[in-house]
């Protein structure tokens, strides 16, 4: 079961939109809509920032969007802020009726 | 207010066993899956594996199958990850988290437990 890939890092000036990628396979994010996007920030527990692909909890800013096309989940935040630096993790179900998380994006604002 | 409350911070030498717990309150506490992750010093989110409370179904993660045991004790709400025997590798901090039967997405979390192992 291999960690879903995120890039290392992101980075984006306040104002601006990011978006983070997450490649899978055809066994867990291309085959369920059932990726979710978690937010870390240093030293905290994850929270969730968006569940089935798309949707936002209550509470969690408009500025957060997802999406999904094949294999690969995006997570967008636009009008960048500075409490949006952190560490972003993407999760998905997969076909051995477990979960696995991707390798983790840093996000920085400039 | 729903939330998971886990236990505090261990110290331990190699060869040692350890259970950490994480108690549920404001829900039913057997209706909801209770899921493992670990995050080592530094690194990443990785998923450990998941229980059902209500009939004690547990999943594991390939990588941690055999490793460590998942548990729940449904009288006082409380789930349990276990080792029978550390290694310096276990040095990580674990949460716990969960979901609704039927949901695949986990809140809230527990604040988590920070595990070090060294001799």
């Amino acid at each position: 079961q291999s960690a879903l890939t995120q890039p290392a890092s992101v980075s984006g000036s306040p104002g601006q939109s990011i978006t983070i990628s997450c490649t899978g396979t055809s066994s867990d994010v291309g085959g369920y809509n059932y990726v979710s996007w978690y937010q870390q920030h240093p030293g905290k527990a994850p929270k969730l920032m968006i569940y089935d692909v798309s949707n936002r909890p209550s509470g969690v800013s408009n500025r957060f969007s997802a999406s999904k096309s094949g294999n690969t989940a995006s997570l967008t935040i636009s009008g960048l802020q500075a409490e949006d630096e952190a560490d972003y993790y993407c999760n998905s179900y997969t076909s051995s009726t477990t979960y696995v998380f991707g390798t983790g994006t840093k996000v920085t604002v400039l | 207010e729903v939330q998971l409350v886990q236990s505090g911070a261990e110290v331990k030498k190699p060869g040692e066993s350890l259970k950490i717990s994480c108690k549920g309150s404001g829900y039913s506490f057997t209706s909801y899956w209770i899921g493992w992750v670990r995050q080592m010093p530094g690194k990443g989110l990785e998923w450990m594996g998941i229980i059902f409370p209500g009939d004690s179904n547990t999943k594991y993660n390939p990588s941690f199958q055999g490793q460590v045991t998942i548990s729940v004790d449904k009288s006082i709400s409380t789930a349990y990850l276990q080792w029978s025997s550390l290694k310096a590798s276990d040095t990580a901090i674990y949460y716990c988290t969960m979901a609704a039967d039927g949901i695949f997405w986990f809140d809230p979390w527990g604040q988590g437990t920070l595990v070090t192992v060294s001799s």
